[in-house]
């Protein structure tokens, strides 16, 4: 099993620009969630989803959109970028909202200059 | 929001050494978890903790569910360098909210 596949791993945008970060699951996950991780500030919640159609927002969301058509893929997009979004990504995925035991992807490192 | 609070935020030691970390928090959970990040990838469990006073132990790390329930502490006995990384906590708030992070180095 692949797991948690996060693509790209590395990505750099100009200010403004937007783009989709992939993460797709082959473990039958019903929960998934992405995080972004920032020098001395931990994993900050972006946006999560419970299952497939239905999304909400986590501690960060402004900036972010996701959708979940599918329970394996949970995109998220990156509307305008902008120099505070530089981060690594990292999303997240547990057979149930109440099951902490989350499985992570490899991250993806966002330079927006 | 919800802080998790961990201390301390670095550590250098000599590998063979022993490491202690906590993580603390100003309201209860029910449920305590430690996450490791090795360099370049994402976090994976370590333990997790259901019980107030519950001691958990992984091959070389301990973890400890705190009496109060407001804290929570990880213990690596006889560090090796493979123990290098960044070691969070984790509690849930209906979501799963981490600690800063504690980055261990250990020096050969």
């Amino acid at each position: 099993n692949a797991g948690v596949t996060q693509t790209p791993k590395f990505q750099v945008l100009k200010t403004g620009q937007s783009m989709t970060l992939q993460c797709a699951q082959d473990m039958n996950h019903e929960y998934m969630s992405w995080y972004r991780q920032d020098p001395g500030m931990g994993l900050r919640l972006i946006h999560y989803s419970v299952g497939a159609g239905i999304t909400d927002q986590g501690e960060v969301p402004n900036g972010y959109n996701v959708s979940r058509s599918t329970t394996e893929d949970f995109p998220l997009r990156l509307l305008s970028a902008a120099p505070s979004q530089t981060s690594v990504y990292f999303c997240a995925s547990s057979p149930d909202r109440w099951n902490y035991g989350y499985t992570f992807g490899s991250g993806t490192r966002l330079t927006v200059v | 929001g919800q802080q998790l609070n961990q201390s301390p935020q670095s550590m250098f030691i000599q590998e063979g050494e022993d490491v202690s970390m906590n993580c603390t928090s100003s309201s209860i959970f029910n449920t305590w978890l430690w996450y490791k990040q090795d360099p370049g990838e994402g976090p994976v469990l370590l333990i997790a903790l259901y019980k107030a006073g519950e001691l958990t132990s992984n091959g070389r790390l301990t973890a400890q569910f705190g009496t109060t329930r407001k804290d929570s502490f990880l213990n690596i006995s006889a560090s090796i360098p493979s123990d290098v990384g960044i070691y969070f906590c984790a509690g849930p708030r209906g979501k799963l909210i981490f600690g800063q992070g504690t980055e261990l180095s250990v020096k050969p």
